[in-house]
C-alpha cells in the first residue's frame, strides 16, 4: 500500500489554465504539506496543514490554494497557470511535531506550456 | 531563520569507495537532523536521522555524525554501490511546529 499517494504523476497544461493535484495519505498522520522542487532540486515549503487547519502558508502566490477536506487529504488547486509554475510538486505527511521525519509522495511533474 | 548549507553539490565515486556529504546549520536551537535520499522520479525518502543529544548514529553502511558546537553534521556511506546513486538532502529542525530547513541537495554518482 502506498503511504502518500499523489495524482496525477504528470500534468502538462497550457498557460492560463486551472488545475488540481490530489494527495492522500493512509498513515494516520495529522500534518500534511506541499513542497515545490525546482529544476535545481531545491525543496521549498509551500503549505502546511495540521488536522485540516492551515498552519503555514509561505510566500506563495494566491493563485495556489490548498484544500483539506479531511486529515487524510490535502489537494492543491492552481489558478491561471504560468510558465514559472513548472516544477515537481511533492505532498508529504508527518506525525505532529517537526522532530520526526516526513513521508513524501512520489511527486507530480507539472509542465506549463 | 535557519540556514542549511550542504556540500558538495555533486559527488562522484567508484563503487566500493566511501562518500561523505557535509551540512552546516545556523540555528543553535535546531535539535533534529534528518537525511533524505531521492532516487530518480521518486520522492525523497528518510534514510537516517539524528537528534541533538546523540553524536553519532549508524545503520548498516550509512552513518551520521553531529557536532553541535561547530553546528555541522555529516552523512557517511561506506562501500558504495551503484544503487546508492541518488540526490541526498540534509535538513535541520527545531522540532515542535517548526518546518525543517532543507539543504540544496548532493547528487551522488557511484560508478560501477
Amino acid at each position: 500500500d502506498t503511504a502518500v499517494s499523489q495524482t496525477p504523476k504528470y500534468l502538462v497544461t497550457q498557460m492560463g489554465n486551472d488545475k488540481s493535484i490530489k494527495c492522500e495519505q493512509n498513515l494516520g498522520h495529522d500534518t500534511m504539506y506541499w513542497y515545490k522542487q525546482d529544476s535545481k532540486k531545491f525543496l521549498k515549503i509551500m503549505f502546511s496543514y495540521n488536522n485540516k487547519e492551515l498552519i503555514i502558508n509561505e510566500t506563495v502566490p494566491n493563485r495556489f490554494s490548498p484544500k483539506s477536506p479531511d486529515k487524510a487529504h490535502l489537494n492543491l488547486h492552481i489558478n491561471s497557470l504560468e510558465l514559472g509554475d513548472s516544477a515537481v510538486y511533492f505532498c508529504a505527511s508527518s506525525i505532529p511535531g517537526q522532530e520526526y521525519g516526513y513521508t513524501f509522495g512520489s511527486g507530480t511533474r507539472l509542465t506549463v506550456v | 531563520g535557519e540556514n542549511v548549507e550542504q556540500h558538495p553539490s555533486t559527488l562522484s565515486v567508484q563503487e566500493g569507495d566511501s562518500a561523505v556529504i557535509k551540512c552546516t546549520y545556523s540555528d543553535s536551537a535546531s535539535n533534529y537532523f534528518p537525511w533524505y535520499k531521492q532516487e530518480l522520479g521518486k520522492g525523497p525518502q528518510l534514510i537516517i536521522d539524528i537528534r541533538s543529544n546523540v553524536g553519532e548514529k549508524k545503520d548498516q553502511r550509512i552513518a551520521v555524525t553531529l557536532n553541535k558546537t561547530a553546528k555541522h553534521f555529516s552523512l557517511h556511506i561506506t562501500e558504495t554501490q551503484p544503487e546508492d546513486s541518488a540526490v541526498y538532502f540534509c535538513a535541520a529542525s527545531r522540532g515542535g511546529s517548526y518546518i525543517p530547513t532543507f539543504g540544496r541537495g548532493t547528487s551522488l554518482i557511484v560508478h560501477p
